[in-house]
């Protein structure tokens, strides 16, 4: 069974702008959860999605944003995008709600 | 706020010794207790979990304690191999699969 999909793995983007991040979740999986892992703050939760829902939500600004299709593949949105946004970027999904998280390979998006 | 303590950051072992890694958590709330494993480029890998009602779990070489008295867990893997090097992350959350919160992460080594 094929992992949980990101695209795509490289990013780079000047201040400003926005960006769309893809995740296809491990097939059968109903749950996406997003997160950003930098060296200074570590792997930090962004948000959830279940049958196209946010179920939970991370300390992030409203510039970060989600949402999760009727296949349960799901998009996360940066808008304005500042030099502390740099980061790997990382989608994980679960079978069910309370079942453990896979993650993926992550985008790595560098901000100039 | 909540937060997940991790210990050590770095741990440097010869094959075949063990390793242990320790997490104090302060949410006494907390039920859900995974570890991760994380290779260079790669997304982390669950290997291993526990919940709240388990005091152990094992699986192979590697084994997960709670005490939740104590508030904290720990990863134990035996006879290390030189593949075992890697970034170790412990986490928490009141279930799996949503909001967790990582530590900081240990970089293991194991020379050969």
């Amino acid at each position: 069974k094929a992992g949980v999909t990101q695209t795509p793995r490289y990013l780079i983007k000047t201040r400003g702008q926005q960006v769309t991040l893809s995740c296809s979740p491990i097939s059968g999986h109903r749950s996406v959860s997003w997160y950003q892992q930098t060296p200074g703050q570590g792997l930090q939760f962004l948000f959830e999605y279940f049958s196209e829902t946010q179920r939970n939500k991370g300390n992030f600004p409203g510039r970060f944003s989600g949402r999760q299709f009727s296949n349960s593949r799901s998009e996360m949105n940066v808008s304005t995008l500042e030099l502390g946004d740099s980061a790997l970027y990382l989608c994980a999904s679960s079978l069910e709600i309370n079942s453990p998280l896979h993650f993926g390979n992550g985008t790595r998006l560098t901000v100039t | 706020g909540e937060n997940v303590e991790q210990h050590p950051s770095t741990l440097s072992v010869q094959e075949g010794d063990s390793a242990v890694i320790k997490c104090t958590y302060s949410d006494s709330a907390s039920n859900y207790f995974p570890w991760y494993k994380q290779e260079l480029g790669k997304g982390p890998q669950l290997i291993i979990d526990i919940r709240s009602n388990v005091g152990e779990k094992k699986d192979q070489r590697i084994a997960v304690t709670l005490n939740k008295t104590a508030k904290h867990f720990s990863l134990h893997i035996t006879e290390t191999q030189p593949e075992d090097s890697a970034v170790y992350f412990c986490a928490q959350g009141y279930q799996a699969g949503t909001a967790l919160i990582f530590g900081k992460g240990t970089t293991l080594s194991v020379s050969s």
